[in-house]
């Protein structure tokens, strides 16, 4: 079967750095995937780590782990508009096909 | 505006009634997938296409949801007999699917369905 594990809340302040922790359980595993959404807003895609390592995109950094199933979203120098949900989806073998399977999201909350 | 599009945006319906949603993806993306998004939780995978074929349907997914991506372009999402089970926010995203898997998914802005 197919498994995510996230924090559902995290609470930090303006100017701090926050870290989504992320594990996974899947079939054929083929990357680990972060997007951001806001409320009553679309996901948007914020990062993709096939390999071991850290993948660093401006304030945002994401790892991963492949032999732990475990990755991670960093985010720096928060900021008020940072408050979303932040998911991470893995890639994995699903029915037969390749497809994104989400968690259940960790809504991160900035406070001033 | 490129990106994804989603209509309607709200649809308010009585159990029973039938409904359909379109979705316009990226032009030049050839991948179209279904999502279904309930409060406090993540996308859930309904069904997706390759162009104009439907290759995959989520097992979860019951007879009552049909797909369609006629001409490769645009796609309509059909639930009959609605179910206060399906009230839901429906997310239509694209991508350009490139080797093995593609993960980077560009996503619109959905249809909220309320059944009552």
């Amino acid at each position: 079967g197919q498994s995510l594990e996230q924090p559902s809340e995290v609470t930090a302040v303006e100017g701090a750095i926050v870290q989504i922790n992320c594990t996974y359980q899947t079939s054929g595993f083929y990357g680990l995937s972060w997007y951001q959404q806001h409320d009553g807003g679309a996901p948007t895609f914020l990062s993709y780590n096939a390999l071991d390592g850290l993948e660093e995109t401006g304030r945002f950094s994401s790892f991963l782990s492949r032999s732990d199933s475990y990755g991670y979203l960093l985010l720096q120098e928060l900021q008020m508009k940072d408050s979303a949900s932040y998911f991470c989806a893995v890639t994995g073998l699903m029915d037969s096909s390749y497809k994104l399977i989400f968690g259940s999201g960790t809504r991160l909350l900035v406070r001033p | 505006d490129t990106g994804v599009s989603q209509d309607p945006r709200h649809k308010i319906t009585k159990r029973g009634q039938n409904v359909t949603f379109r979705c316009d993806p990226i032009s030049e993306h050839n991948r179209l997938y279904w999502y279904r998004q309930t409060l406090g939780q993540g996308p859930e995978f309904l069904t997706y296409f390759q162009n104009e074929a439907q290759l995959e349907k989520s097992r979860l997914l019951s007879d009552r949801f049909s797909a369609e991506r006629p001409k490769g372009s645009f796609s309509t999402l059909e639930i009959q007999r609605t179910e206060q089970g399906d009230s839901a926010m429906y997310l239509c995203a694209s991508s350009l699917k490139v080797g093995l898997a593609d993960n980077e998914q560009f996503f619109g802005p959905g249809t909220r369905l309320t059944v009552l």
